[in-house]
């Protein structure tokens, strides 16, 4: 039973240019959160995505960063045009499918740092 | 806003002693409370989960109690190890139908040999 994977484990990037996160869930998981973590904070929600739906963007920045999770494939977190100020632990976590499980516990991945130059 | 409010000060006990944390949260009412165990360079790994509607929850050397008339919650580790030594967390969860966690920052315990 795998995991949720995150790639890249570590990710450094210069101011301007793109960074992009990958996570795949759970096997069998449609539910996916991703989190940023900057030192010495805690946790803070950024979005909510079910298959090819965003459901709760509230933590997301306005501008330069989006978030998918496509029929197929991982969910990424794309950062675009970086800047210093990103350099932190983005975390992803995955649920259960309605009816499946819990829905309230998250299985956290082993995160991104991002290191932004 | 809310706030959610860990001790930050690292909890340093003796092995084989009972570690407690608490958890205090203000302008929140949680449907259910979650603590977490994260280790350095490591995601969070999910410990326990208790409801509104329940006082105290267990799991193995684990004990959870949930006060929602003083908005808090606390966390024993009893016979504790130095194996426990991390840093835990608490998330509050609302029953909204969107599942975010809304996490405290975390207290550190070391537990010494």
């Amino acid at each position: 039973n795998a995991g949720v994977m995150q790639n890249p484990r570590h990710l450094v990037r210069r101011r301007g240019q793109e960074a992009r996160l990958r996570c795949s869930p759970v096997k069998g998981h449609s539910h996916v959160y991703w989190y940023r973590q900057l030192p010495e904070e805690g946790l803070k929600f950024m979005v909510y995505l079910q298959k090819e739906n965003i459901i709760d963007e509230s933590g997301m920045p306005k501008e330069r960063f989006s978030a998918e999770f496509p029929k197929e494939g991982p969910s990424i977190l794309r950062i675009q045009q970086v800047v210093r100020g990103d350099s932190a632990a983005y975390f992803c976590a995955s649920s259960p499918t309605w009816g499946q499980g819990n829905q309230e516990t998250q299985y956290f991945g082993p995160g991104t740092r991002l290191l932004v130059l | 806003s809310q706030k959610i409010e860990q001790n930050s000060e690292a909890l340093n006990i003796q092995e084989g002693k009972t570690a407690t944390l608490t958890c205090n949260y203000t302008n929140y009412s949680p449907a259910y409370l979650q603590w977490y165990r994260q280790d350095p360079g490591r995601g969070p790994v999910f410990l326990l989960l208790i409801r509104e509607n329940e006082k105290e929850k267990r799991k193995e050397r684990l004990k959870v109690t949930f006060d929602t008339t003083l908005k808090q919650s606390l966390f024993h580790i009893t016979a504790s190890q130095p194996a426990d030594s991390a840093t835990y967390l608490c998330a509050l969860g609302s029953n909204t139908g969107f599942q975010k966690l809304v996490f405290g920052t975390g207290t550190r315990l070391l537990v010494s040999p």
